[in-house]
């Protein structure tokens, strides 16, 4: 079946402007979750949406960072006045519900800001 | 503060031997821990994971070893083949189980 997607795959954005990044998770999965990974870095997590409840957004790094969820479905990570340190792989994943178990991960938006 | 840690940045192995992958973790409440593998401009995979009521969890290749007391988990790939060249991730699940804290990760390279 279909995996999670996500759009773009690369973006390219000059300093200040504001970008929003796509997920697509896998259908029925309830758990989504956004994570980075800066170059020479490991995975970050940044923030967590389960079914309808408030997003966990404990791992957000500013105040430009926000998310939502539609529908309980796709998901949008939008950047605001981005900088120059916001460039890094963004990566969604998805899982039936929280606890144990793996995250299906997307293949990530490489983010540039110039 | 790392709560999850991969000392080793990266690891070349000859073909058909076993490769080490070693993590080490500091949050004692971390029960469930999963390895994933990582391969450029994709997003991670899931490999193997482990619950902490086990002290080894193996699925072909792959064996995870677990130390609670040490707070150390290993991932042994036996024999390591080329195609395992990767970046593996070791992660553990927070008790809320709502996210994975990962590690830095490991640049595997199987030469021929």
């Amino acid at each position: 079946g279909a995996g999670v997607s996500q759009s773009p795959s690369n973006k390219v954005t000059e300093k200040g402007k504001d970008v929003e990044l796509r997920c697509d998770p896998i259908s029925g999965h309830t758990a989504l979750y956004w994570y980075r990974q800066s170059l020479g870095q490991g995975l970050e997590f940044l923030i967590y949406f389960q079914g309808n409840s408030a997003p966990d957004k404990s791992g957000l790094p500013s105040d430009r960072f926000s998310a939502e969820r539609t529908g309980g479905s796709v998901s949008t990570l939008t950047i605001q006045r981005t900088q120059q340190e916001d460039s890094a792989v963004y990566l969604c994943a998805s899982s039936p519900t929280t606890g144990e178990g793996e995250q299906y991960f997307g293949p990530g938006t490489r983010l540039t800001v110039t | 503060d790392q709560q999850v840690k991969q000392n080793s940045p990266s690891l070349s192995v000859q073909e058909g031997r076993i490769s080490i992958l070693n993590c080490d973790y500091t949050n004692s409440m971390f029960d469930y821990f999963l390895w994933y593998k990582k391969y450029p401009a994709e997003g991670p995979t899931f490999l193997i994971s482990i619950s902490s009521i086990k002290d080894k969890n193996e699925d072909g290749r792959f064996t995870v070893f677990l130390n609670k007391s040490a707070k150390h988990l290993s991932l042994h790939i036996v024999p390591s083949q080329p195609g395992d060249s990767a970046v593996y991730f070791c992660a553990a699940v927070n008790n809320a189980g709502n996210m994975l804290t990962f590690g830095g990760g490991t640049r595997l390279m199987v030469k021929p």
